[in-house]
């Protein structure tokens, strides 16, 4: 099971601003591990959206955007377009466990 | 340019034994954790482990633990995922990423290789 949690679904019309919260511990987010966030087109792998919070790997648009708070993580996607339909997922370390972590993913819909 | 190349789709039976691979270029493959990832039929992304290929230390999350071994041939930057006996509820895509062995160097997970289908039938 997930130990981040994610929202199952945001959607958003054209052009406005939507963001998906990542929800960790103390023994992930909580401890200072980095959270990086990952969009998985449909039928397609994941790719690298954000890494360390807030960077975005070379091509990514500047829409794409990270940030931290406590024991969370955000993803806000401005200027919605119809090729950001896709499901995103957040990522980071967990000690107790020992190994790397996924969010629960989170869909999200172009109205 | 750097890829990860994964092998072909897989249909087995119960009970049998499976090997997928993934093969490295365009770096330092020694330089790199593998990583393999699970992705069930309409599920999310679920870290199986991953393997140094410079030694081939390995961890694993404990939900794979047992069912699954991971190994690595540096000489031709090739890892592996393996099942010595597979299952129905083993059907998935299985994905393997790298991120840099060096702690200071970031751990996410760029790039992805196309991911392996497995799907365990009767």
């Amino acid at each position: 099971q997930s130990v981040l949690t994610q929202p199952p679904s945001v959607s958003g019309a054209p052009g406005q601003r939507v963001t998906i919260s990542c929800t960790g511990s103390s023994s992930n987010i909580g401890a200072g591990y980095d959270v990086h966030w990952y969009q998985q087109l449909p039928g397609t792998a994941p790719k690298l959206l954000i890494y360390a919070y807030i960077n975005r790997p070379s091509g990514v648009p500047d829409r794409f955007s990270g940030s931290k708070s406590g024991t969370s993580a955000s993803l806000a996607i401005t200027g919605l377009r119809a090729e950001d339909e896709a499901d995103y997922y957040c990522q980071s370390y967990d000690s107790r466990l020992s190994g790397h972590v996924f969010g629960t993913g989170t869909k999200v819909t172009v109205l | 340019e750097v890829q990860l190349v994964q092998s072909g789709a897989e249909v087995k039976k119960p009970g049998e034994s499976l090997t997928i691979s993934c093969k490295g270029s365009g770096y330092s493959f020694t330089n790199y954790w593998i990583n393999w990832v699970r992705q069930m039929p309409g599920k999310g992304l679920e870290w199986m482990g991953r393997i140094d290929p410079s030694d081939s230390y390995n961890n694993y999350s404990p939900s794979f633990q047992g069912h699954v071994t991971l190994s690595v041939d540096k000489s031709i930057s090739t890892a592996y995922l393996q099942w010595s006996s597979l299952k129905a509820s083993d059907t998935a895509i299985y994905y393997c990423a790298r991120h840099p062995i060096a702690a200071s160097d970031g751990d996410w997970f760029d790039p992805w290789g196309q991911g392996t289908p497995v799907t365990v039938s009767s």
